[in-house]
């Protein structure tokens, strides 16, 4: 089956200016999950959709940060205006089922943004 | 709140010899626990999971996890490491009542000398 598509993979931008990603996740999974991961750390929680509502955003800033998922399925994640602090990788991932604490969630490749 | 802390942000083994990636949790009640692969310029793969049952857990490539309650770790091993397993661990644990969310370690660069 196919896995959990991502675009760009890479992005590089100024201060201040916008940029979005996209994410499509495994066909017929529920639940879908955006991440930041800074180097050196573990990926960081940014919100998380069951199907096209919003479960947890508590971690989004939401302040420049926005999400949607509609339709449920392929999900955009935008940045406006962005800082140099937002340089990052932007991981998406799927699960099939929602509320199952051992379901495997699937990752995208991610996409590196570089904020000059 | 929830931790996972992996001890070590770099290890260093030869070919040939035993991998040993340690993560300790803090939880009264043992939540579900994962171990994540990541390979350069890649996403993460699941490597195993602990969910109930046998607590020594079998995942892809050779490596093994063993949970430990009383020690609330659940470590990472490989009795024998290949120049392939070079990439970058992560462990990952559900705790009860959070959404089912991961919380996740800072990660562990596994470095393979020859």
């Amino acid at each position: 089956e196919a896995g959990v598509a991502q675009s760009p993979r890479y992005k590089i931008i100024e201060k201040r200016q916008s940029v979005a990603f996209w994410c499509n996740p495994i066909s017929g999974h529920a639940t879908l999950y955006w991440y930041q991961q800074i180097l050196g750390q573990g990926p960081k929680l940014l919100i998380q959709f069951q199907n096209n509502g919003v479960v947890d955003d508590s971690q989004l800033p939401k302040d420049r940060f926005s999400a949607e998922r509609l339709k449920g399925v392929d999900s955009t994640l935008k940045i406006q205006p962005a800082k140099l602090e937002d340089s990052a990788v932007y991981l998406c991932a799927s699960s099939l089922r929602f509320g199952q604490a051992q379901e495997t969630q699937y990752f995208g490749p991610g996409t590196r943004l570089l904020v000059l | 709140a929830q931790s996972v802390t992996q001890l070590g942000s770099h290890v260093s083994v030869s070919e040939g010899a035993l991998v040993l990636l340690r993560c300790n949790y803090s939880s009264s009640v043992p939540p579900y626990l994962f171990w994540y692969v990541q390979y350069p310029n890649q996403g993460l793969q699941l490597l195993l999971k602990y969910t109930t049952g046998a607590t020594l857990v079998k995942g892809i490539n050779g490596f093994e996890a063993e949970f430990k309650k009383s020690e609330t770790s659940f470590h990472l091993t490989k009795p024998s490491a290949h120049m392939s397993d070079a990439a970058e661990y992560f462990c990952a644990v559900s705790p009860w009542g959070s959404n089912y969310q991961l919380i996740w370690g800072a990660g562990t660069k596994l470095i393979i000398k020859p």
